[in-house]
Formats: structure tokens, sequence, C-alpha cells
């Protein structure tokens, strides 16, 4: 499987901030995801990443909060902007296989005071 | 869309016991079921999946079933162990749209020695 990786692994903010998160990919691939995970809560997707097109949002996420780039294959990054202290999260970049596989990063942490 | 129900929320066995994981989906249109595990501070981690075409599949002390018709999937832990220990997540995939996945609420289940 792809070797995924994100930075930053964790890191603590301040309220009103923005955090762009970085996840990186050993393997070309089309279909990349953004996901949060509230403490002890599943996963819940922010959108879809394909190269070359704008990123598609799930109900609840908007762009001006969660600004997502993909230039290539291989990377992405999300942002989280204006930050509060509910934006606490842990955030997953994920990629699907062709055979419909995801496989996640590492996770960033997040903490907003 | 879809919405994929999962229980129960916590599960106890004693070491060598079988554990039992169950979910509902809600969209007959979804063919692709992974689960995944996923340990305290680490990422998820894909143990097994089965798609639509296929009623049961099995790998090691690990299986999962499905029935399209009442719309559910088990996974089933045969022999627990300690290390078995962790929080489970089921998803479902439907097939419109980018085939994202819909996770159900997790189980965290507790092996005792």
């Amino acid at each position: 499987s792809a070797v995924i990786s994100q930075k930053p692994s964790r890191d603590i903010c301040q309220r009103g901030t923005s955090l762009t998160i970085q996840c990186q990919v050993d393997s070309q691939v089309t279909m990349m995801f953004w996901y949060r995970q509230q403490p002890g809560q599943s996963l819940t997707l922010i959108a879809t990443a394909n190269q070359g097109s704008e990123a598609t949002y799930e109900s609840g996420f908007v762009i001006d909060k969660f600004p997502i780039s993909r230039p290539n294959l291989t990377f992405s990054t999300l942002t989280v902007s204006n930050m509060s202290p509910e934006d606490s999260s842990i955030y997953l970049c994920s990629l699907r296989t062709s055979r419909e596989t995801q496989y996640f990063g590492p996770g960033t942490r997040l903490l907003v005071l | 869309g879809e919405n994929v129900e999962q229980h129960p929320s916590t599960l106890s066995v004693q070491e060598g016991d079988s554990a039992v994981i169950k979910c509902t989906y809600s969209d007959s249109a979804s063919n692709y079921f992974p689960w995944y595990k996923q340990e305290l501070g680490k990422r998820p981690q894909l143990i097994i999946d089965i798609r639509s075409n296929v009623g049961e599949k099995k790998d090691q002390r690990i299986a999962v079933t499905l029935n399209k018709t009442a719309k559910h999937f088990s996974l089933h832990i045969t022999e627990t162990q300690p290390e078995d220990s962790a929080v489970y997540f089921c998803a479902a995939s439907p097939i419109t749209g980018f085939q994202k996945l819909v996770f159900g609420t997790g189980t965290r289940l507790l092996v005792s020695p």
C-alpha cells in the first residue's frame, strides 16, 4: 500500500488563526479525501480532492472554512481557517486505490485554545 | 444519503472468546463495506473488507458477513487476544459520487487477559 505522511503531526493554535495541513503520498493517486475525527468520535468526511478540479465538500463544510488544494497527484493541503476551540480534532487525509480501498495518513492532532 | 449504524458501542470479552460487531446501512446501492481498527493515538487501519457480490470473507481469526437483503454486515473475531483491544469502525461506500466512505459510530472492544 502507499506510504502517506502528514505535516504537522500535531499543533496547538490560538483562536482566530489558520493552520495548513499537508498530505504527501509516495505514489500517484486520483482520489484523496480529508476527514475530521473529533475526540472520541467517528470519522466524518470533509471533502473529496481530485487533482485539477475544485474540491467537493460535504454538507456542513464550506470552502471558506476548509480550503483545499490539490496541485498534483501526490500532494494535497487542507487549511483550517479562523479557528475556534470547536475545531480541535484529528484531521486525516486518505487515498483511494483503484479497488475502492482507502488508506489513511497518520493524522494531525489540532488543539485550538 | 447513506447512514450507517453500529452496535454495540462497547464490548468487553475475555481472552479466547469471540466478538461480534454489527452494522446496518440505509442505501441499497452501497456495494463496498470495509472494517477499520483504530488503536489509541493511531490511524485507522483496514483489517478486512467485503463487496456486495460476496456473502462472507475470512482472514485468519477475522471474518465479515454481509446480508444485502437485510442491509447489514457483521465483523466476527474469534479467539480474541488482548492486542485486539481497539476501536473498530465499519463503513459503507455508495456507488454514486466519488465512492466516499460513510462510517459507523465505532465499537470499543476490550479483551481482558
